[in-house]
């Protein structure tokens, strides 16, 4: 089964708000994650990561939180823009990323005028 | 750097036929991994590849299947015969083994 998934398959927040996006995982083993970003037409693309040892990591107007408690990662997004209309995906893996990456299924993003 | 290079970006072809997808990785990087992207099953990993050598396959969905690496700057995705279930985004991307993925723009295959 899916061992990483999003709560909501659709966010729609105002330009300029604070985006909060969720996602479980189920594989308590799980020691590296990671956000990726994927516009229409496009690969997914690398926003953020974080390791099992973290609990959270900041990077440009993106933060990522980690709770290893109850298996939930979030990305927030501050003051959305435009270009920040996507799907998010969160990715796991056990041992840094060498055999791979499992997904979740996405959320689509939209960021309303 | 170019990035992760797939050809072609679109596929259209007909039930029976071979299909070849086309990935250059990005020079220096030792592991490629092919994903196929569908709205039910979202993004799943085929195979993955380190120094060229397959490593785990287990993704592969059956025996029409299959992926060579004959060199670390060049590998293929072969589907022969194709069904229509196949349709799908087929994403190459490669990394140095520890850390994120780099995507490449993906192939938008089509079997009619």
């Amino acid at each position: 089964g899916e061992s990483v998934g999003l709560h909501l398959p659709t966010l729609s927040v105002q330009e300029g708000d604070n985006s909060i996006i969720n996602c479980a995982y189920s594989n308590s083993a799980s020691d590296y994650f990671i956000w990726y970003k994927q516009e229409s037409g496009k690969g997914p693309q690398f926003i953020i990561d974080i390791r099992s040892n973290m609990d959270k990591r900041q990077g440009q107007r993106v933060t990522v939180l980690l709770n290893k408690t109850v298996k939930h990662l979030s990305l927030q997004i501050a003051a959305t823009q435009p270009g920040d209309s996507a799907v998010y995906f969160c990715a796991e893996n056990i041992g840094g990323g060498a055999d791979g990456l499992t997904f979740g299924k996405g959320t689509h993003l939209i960021i309303q005028p | 750097d170019a990035g992760v290079i797939q050809s072609p970006r679109h596929e259209v072809t007909e039930m029976g036929q071979e299909v070849t997808l086309r990935c250059k990785p990005i020079s220096g990087h030792d592991y490629l991994f092919w994903y196929r992207q569908t709205m039910m099953r979202g993004l799943e990993l085929l195979i993955y590849f380190n120094n060229n050598v397959p490593i785990d396959d287990s993704g592969m969905p059956e025996d029409r299947f299959s992926a060579k690496m004959p060199n670390a700057s060049f590998s293929t995705l072969k589907i022969q015969p194709s069904e229509p279930r196949d349709s799908a985004v087929y994403f190459c991307a490669s990394s140095l083994g520890t850390g994120y993925l780099f995507f490449g723009s993906g192939t938008q295959l089509s079997v009619l």
